[in-house]
């Protein structure tokens, strides 16, 4: 069965600072990966995926994610924060091989940058 | 402008009393889904539907129906609420179901007192 892990209920950064967020995921097969961000009363938004190639996927606002498959984890990062960055981000998956699944989503983390 | 619209976002309602949360795409999307997001345990699949006239069940599809009679339009029917359907629902669509991201609503905050 797909799942979807994300460790940290609440990551806390200074603006400026580095800022990761984890997310490890199992699979039976080849893995499609994404990650979204979600403002107060807004739905979901798109910021990368994975699919295959290269491990490093650059996506939206700065942020990129990093798939390691030796580890299982797509983690989410950003070089520098914002304060505007602070947000609940979601992680989710789905098998290749698994035509007609859903995308499962982990629980959230949800990412405070202080100024 | 390309989007998802849900209505209503916010919704107050009794036990037993039938709604319909409604959910449009204007992307020609074949792809719309349904999820419901509560604390501690993110989101969950209700229903999706590949085409029209095509739904399945997600992984909670109990106490729920839908319907997809037009391409465009993917109504949520609660035929009789309880308190434990007290959540907040995210219509969402997408080209295909495999690559390409999904496209979601702003949510309906459902209470079911």
């Amino acid at each position: 069965a797909q799942s979807v892990a994300q460790p940290e209920d609440q990551v806390n950064v200074a603006e400026g600072n580095p800022l990761t967020v984890k997310c490890t995921y199992s699979v039976s097969g080849n893995p499609y990966l994404f990650w979204y961000v979600q403002y107060p009363n807004r739905g979901l938004q798109f910021l990368l995926k994975y699919i295959t190639g290269d491990n490093l996927v650059k996506g939206s606002y700065g942020f990129e994610a990093e798939f390691n498959k030796s580890q299982t984890s797509f983690h989410l990062k950003k070089p520098s924060a914002l304060v505007s960055d602070s947000a609940l981000y979601f992680c989710a998956v789905r098998d290749i091989r698994q035509a007609g699944t859903a995308l499962i989503f982990g629980k959230g983390t949800t990412l405070s940058v202080s100024s | 402008e390309a989007q998802v619209t849900q209505n209503p976002r916010y919704l107050i309602t009794v036990t037993g009393k039938k709604l319909t949360v409604t959910c449009s795409q204007n992307m020609n999307h074949e792809y719309m889904s349904w999820y419901r997001q509560d604390p501690g345990l993110g989101l969950r699949q209700i229903y999706y539907s590949m085409n029209v006239e095509v739904t399945d069940k997600g992984d909670v599809p109990e106490g729920y129906k839908v319907s997809r009679k037009e391409k465009r339009n993917f109504p949520l029917i609660l035929e009789s609420p309880s308190p434990n359907q007290t959540s907040l629902y995210f219509c969402a669509s997408s080209p295909g179901q495999g690559l390409s991201p999904l496209h979601f609503g702003n949510g309906t905050r459902l209470t079911v007192t």
